[in-house]
Order: C-alpha cells, then structure tokens, then sequence
C-alpha cells in the first residue's frame, strides 16, 4: 500500500490569496496522481490529473506540480467558489489511496 | 450529457445485505473502468472496488473483501456493488466513478451524486 500524508490539514486564506498544499508519497508514483474538490455535500471533482494536468473546464488558477514522491496543488488567486476540501490521490498502483484532505476555509 | 446516478442505498441491521446501483449515461460505458468510492460521515474519501471495462479483473479494499462484490451489465449500462455482512463501520455515502481514459487505470473523472448507506440496529 502506498502511504500518503497530505498537508496541512487545515488552512485559513482569503480571497485573493495564493495557497499551496502538498502532498507526500511513501514511494515513488511517478506522475500518477490527481487533486479532486469536494464541497460540503457535493461530490467530489477532479481538478488535476497527471499531476500537473488541468481537467477541462477547471480555472487556469489551479496548477499542479511534482513527481515521484512529492507533489503540489496551487490555487493562485482565491475566489469564493474555491472554499472547499481538496483531496490527493495516487493511482499508480492498487490500492488507489487518497490523501486525509484539507479543508480549505475563510480567514 | 456525462452522468452517473447511484440508487439502492439506505438503512440495514448488521449482518445485512444491501445492493447499490450506478446508471451510467452519455458515454461509452462498455470501454471504462469503474470504481466505487466511499465516505463515512465527516471523514475522507476510501476506495472500496474496481471493475476494468470488461469486467475480466476486479479489485477489494482489504476492508470489503470478501463481503462486496463489484460487478457490472454493460448491455444496461450498470455497476453494481452487493454489500454482505454488513457492520457499522461500512455506514458511508457510496460513489460510483468513471476512470477518465478509455481501456485503462487513471483519474476518476466523473462521480455520481451518492447514495447514503446506514448500518445500525
């Protein structure tokens, strides 16, 4: 099984700002990994494949980057919408393991 | 357009049985993968089953294993989850998902709107 450890677990910005979250592999994954945005009581939505992929239809605001065991997601410019929970997962091998998320909230 | 609507979910003792549905429309259902993906309440996202296009390969979260089974109708355009023995820890909303290429192993790129299973006496 590969491990993940998604931080931070929590993170207060507001809207304009730029905000990273990480992710860490306990292997190597190449680039087999996705971000997905999940809002309170929606399902979740896929932002970034291949890790640095953006999905059709998903802001220019949001980037991807990383390989083998580290990796980012960057929200460049908050907007309101973006208030959400965001969730890595590798999908390099089976099982295919999400990250614990980060709930991303208003300062 | 592109959709995935699950059904079959709802409230059973443990030790019970219960059998999810995904209908899926507006695409190709016959040529993806499909997984179900779970969440328990206030908690994060748990892979629970894969099924390839053919449904020649099937793939458990240790946690399931050997008490649900994934399978599929491609001539219905339906996935499908049989739940036994169920326990309390399996209560969760359940999602289907789509794997985003054709034939292979990636992303899920669409999800169905979930249906909630409850597992208490």
């Amino acid at each position: 099984v590969i491990w993940m450890t998604q931080s931070p677990s929590l993170l207060s910005a507001s809207t304009g700002d730029r905000v990273t979250i990480s992710c860490r592999m306990s292997q190597g994954i190449s680039s087999y990994l996705a971000w997905y945005q999940q809002k309170p009581g929606k399902a979740p939505e896929l932002l970034i494949y291949a890790a640095s992929t953006l999905q059709s239809g998903v802001p220019s605001r949001f980037s991807g980057s990383g390989s083998g065991t580290d990796f980012t997601l960057t929200i460049s410019c908050l907007q309101s919408e973006d208030f959400a929970t965001y969730y890595c997962q590798q999908y390099y091998s089976f099982p295919p393991t999400f990250g614990q998320g980060t709930r991303l909230e208003i300062k | 357009q592109v959709q995935l609507v699950e059904s079959g979910g709802g409230v059973v003792q443990p030790g019970g049985s219960l059998r999810l549905s995904c209908a899926a429309s507006g695409f190709t259902f016959s040529s993806y993968g499909m997984h179900w993906v779970r969440q328990a309440p206030g908690k994060g996202l748990e892979w629970v089953a894969f099924i390839r296009y053919d449904g020649s390969n099937k793939y458990y979260a240790d946690s399931v294993k050997g008490r649900f089974t994934i399978s599929r109708d491609n001539s219905k355009n339906t996935l499908y989850l049989q739940m036994n023995s169920l326990r309390a820890e399996d209560t969760a909303v359940y999602y289907c998902a789509k794997v985003l290429v054709e034939y292979g192993l990636d992303a899920f790129d669409i999800w169905g709107q979930g249906t909630m299973v409850t597992v208490s006496s």
